[in-house]
């Protein structure tokens, strides 16, 4: 699987855009990038997956660049709650999802 | 929307006893589990794929006779941490493929387990 990388924290102010980029330059052609979430002391959230094109759903958007080789998670208008650590893996179908480092995102009032 | 749960959330026990923790699919089938286990301040890391009717398999390094799976049915598997001591004290978090949704590794998790050894 390809390795990613994350910047290790980020902070954004409540209600505001927050952008967390992951750089996944060895990514192959059958690899999709998911996103999770952890919020402390639970398990982790699934947020998103995309494979070449952008995807949006209700809590995210997904904006992977046209060489696939980094992508940026989106979360459009940043609240208390989104105070979490957020992890970005790259995986083909059926693989098995590897934990990295992450992000924690602060999102202060 | 798809469902993972996960017993006890919290357990205490003496050095040397075993322990069982269960994670059951409460709205659809999974034939497919993943058990993770965290440390403080660390990321997950994942232990073993589970899957139903047939043995666990193990990430290096994670002792098969130590951390015992079972996957009976469709809905529950289940992780036994065999003479436990201090040094297995972690959150141990289970989680399930759930199909349907394009992409074969979108998981739902549980709420982890949390296991401390006296």
């Amino acid at each position: 699987d390809a390795k990613t990388t994350q910047p290790p924290s980020m902070d954004c102010a409540e209600g505001r855009a927050a952008n967390l980029p992951c750089n996944h330059s060895t990514i192959s052609g059958n690899e999709y990038v998911y996103w999770y979430r952890q919020i402390h002391s639970q398990g982790p959230q699934y947020i998103i997956h995309g494979l070449k094109n952008n995807e949006t759903n209700e809590m995210a958007s997904l904006i992977i660049t046209e060489d696939r080789k980094s992508s940026t998670l989106i979360l459009p208008h940043a609240t208390l709650r989104d105070t979490a650590v957020y992890y970005c893996i790259v995986t083909n179908q059926g693989g098995k999802l590897i934990f990295g480092q992450g992000t924690e995102l602060s999102v202060k009032p | 929307g798809a469902v993972v749960s996960q017993h006890p959330s919290r357990v205490i026990c003496k050095s040397g006893t075993s322990v069982k923790i269960e994670c059951r699919s409460l709205d659809f089938q999974a034939t497919t589990m993943f058990w993770y286990r965290q440390f403080p301040k660390q990321s997950l890391m994942l232990m073993a794929t589970s899957n139903e009717g047939s043995k666990a398999t193990y990430e290096q390094g994670v002792e098969k006779d130590k951390f015992l799976i079972n996957h009976a049915s469709l809905t529950l598997s289940t992780l036994t941490v065999t003479s436990a001591h201090p040094e297995d004290s972690s959150f141990y978090i289970c989680s399930a493929r759930t199909s349907g949704r394009s992409g074969a590794n979108v998981l739902t998790f549980g709420a982890g387990s949390r296991l401390t050894v006296l």
